[in-house]
């Protein structure tokens, strides 16, 4: 059974710090694929990130970027210069191409001015 | 372009209720997926659809059922509330074909009270 673990219930952080957010998953497939979400006060949630499980190469995306590491199981996520708007609930999700996604419990974050 | 309209966004039922919440995916995207979101259980698939076709079913009871139009449209149904019903209901719809690789779009969700 998929499964994934966000062990940070809470973040919070001033204004301009980095954030990063943990993400440690179990599956038993070799083709999976890896997202974050983010959710604001007004409930959607918002698209991020997506990796699938051959290319474990780390990019940059404006303010935020990624780790993956197939080793340790563990698909981190970092805001540079955190801003106010970047509170939010953030998810990480897996999906083992069978058209659902496990979320995790989720990290709230709270930037401060 | 419109994103994903989810429809009513409150209600409030009572137990032994039903209820029905409707989603209307992104223009041109053909699979609908809904989840429910709890503070105790978190967010949770319920069911996919693709062209009107359930491709994948959450651990949910059977009161809980779904449906999609040919215009892709989804509906869910709730049928004999339960006070553990009272969640936020999310739909998400994307363009995924044979097998998921694309990101979901999500509404802004049907928030359900069962009192």
């Amino acid at each position: 059974a998929q499964k994934v673990t966000q062990a940070q219930t809470e973040i919070s952080v001033v204004e301009k710090e980095d954030v990063t957010l943990d993400c440690v998953y179990e599956t038993r497939d070799t083709t999976y694929y890896l997202f974050w979400y983010k959710q604001p006060p007004s409930g959607e949630l918002v698209f991020l990130i997506r990796r699938n499980s051959f290319d474990e190469q780390n990019e940059i995306s404006g303010r935020y970027s990624w780790n993956f590491q197939k080793s340790t199981s563990s698909f981190n996520f970092t805001i540079t210069a955190s801003q106010v708007v970047d509170s939010a609930v953030y998810f990480c999700a897996l999906s083992e191409d069978n058209y659902k996604l496990s979320f995790g419990a989720g990290t709230t974050v709270t930037v401060r001015a | 372009k419109a994103g994903v309209t989810q429809t009513p966004r409150y209600l409030i039922k009572t137990r032994g209720q039903q209820v029905t919440l409707s989603c209307s995916p992104i223009s041109g995207h053909r699979s609908v997926s809904w989840y429910q979101q709890t503070p105790g259980q978190g967010l949770q698939f319920l069911f996919e659809y693709f062209s009107e076709t359930q491709r994948n079913k959450g651990n949910f009871p059977g009161r809980f059922s779904g449906r999609q139009f040919s215009n892709s449209r989804s509906e869910m149904n709730v049928s004999t509330l339960e006070l553990g019903d009272s969640a936020l209901y999310l739909c998400a719809s994307s363009l995924a074909g044979t097998s998921y690789t694309g990101e979901l779009f999500f509404g802004e969700g049907s928030r359900l009270t069962v009192l």
